[in-house]
């Protein structure tokens, strides 16, 4: 089965530093993962995904993530903090062509993300 | 702009009531998503379409209906059947292209019911 897994609920970072958000996922065939970001009271926005094309991926606002699939991970990165990035994010597997629920994407449960000044 | 639409932004109904959400979508996509949003929790599916006229339950399906008459338009019933629908519900949609798989959100319908 396929499923995806964010590591932390909450993480908290200072204006500035390294972002790290965790995502491990869980698929028998070759997967297409993607990150997504949603500010309060909004839908959900892409930020970037992989498609196999290359390893690491560079999306908007400055974030990147790199597919690794010894570790089954997709984690994601910014290498200095903004408080406008501020926000809930979410990892997502799928979909999983051939399959009969083929347009189906699994969404992480989230992690929300705060800047202290 | 293409994009999706939905409407109203907040809704309030009593309880007992039968509520209709509406989502449009200008993007060419044919697959189309609703989504349950609570606080503090991921995303659920409720109901899926992959193409006009056919769709298929989610997760969460109970209490909940669709249709697919127009490839535009996806509207979600919540029934009075749904035990808690006070929620957040999101609308996607996506294309089925290879490598174009994302999936496309509209701004949200916050439904509140008393």
């Amino acid at each position: 089965a396929q499923s995806v897994t964010q590591l932390g609920s909450h993480v908290s970072v200072s204006e500035g530093a390294l972002v790290l958000l965790r995502c491990n996922y869980s698929s028998s065939v070759p997967p297409y993962l993607f990150w997504y970001v949603q500010y309060p009271n909004q839908g959900l926005q892409l930020l970037l995904k992989y498609t196999s094309a290359a390893t690491l991926v560079k999306g908007i606002n400055g974030f990147e993530a790199e597919f690794k699939k010894s570790e089954t991970s997709f984690h994601l990165t910014k290498p200095s903090a903004h408080m406008s990035d501020a926000a809930e994010y979410f990892c997502a597997v799928g979909p999983f062509p051939g399959y009969s629920s083929a347009s189906k994407i699994i969404f992480g449960s989230g992690t929300r993300l705060s800047i202290r000044p | 702009d293409g994009g999706i639409t939905q409407s109203p932004k907040y809704l309030f109904r009593k309880e007992g009531q039968n509520v209709t959400l509406s989502c449009e979508q200008n993007l060419n996509h044919d697959a189309m998503y609703w989504y349950r949003q609570d606080p503090g929790q991921g995303l659920r599916l409720i109901y899926y379409s992959q193409i006009v006229n056919d769709f298929q339950k989610g997760d969460i399906a109970e209490g909940y209906s669709v249709s697919r008459e127009k490839k535009e338009s996806f509207p979600l019933t919540v029934t009075s059947a749904q035990k808690n629908p006070t929620a957040f519900y999101l609308c996607a949609s996506s294309s089925q292209r290879e490598l174009d798989y994302e999936q496309y959100f509209g701004p949200g319908t916050r439904l509140t019911v008393t």
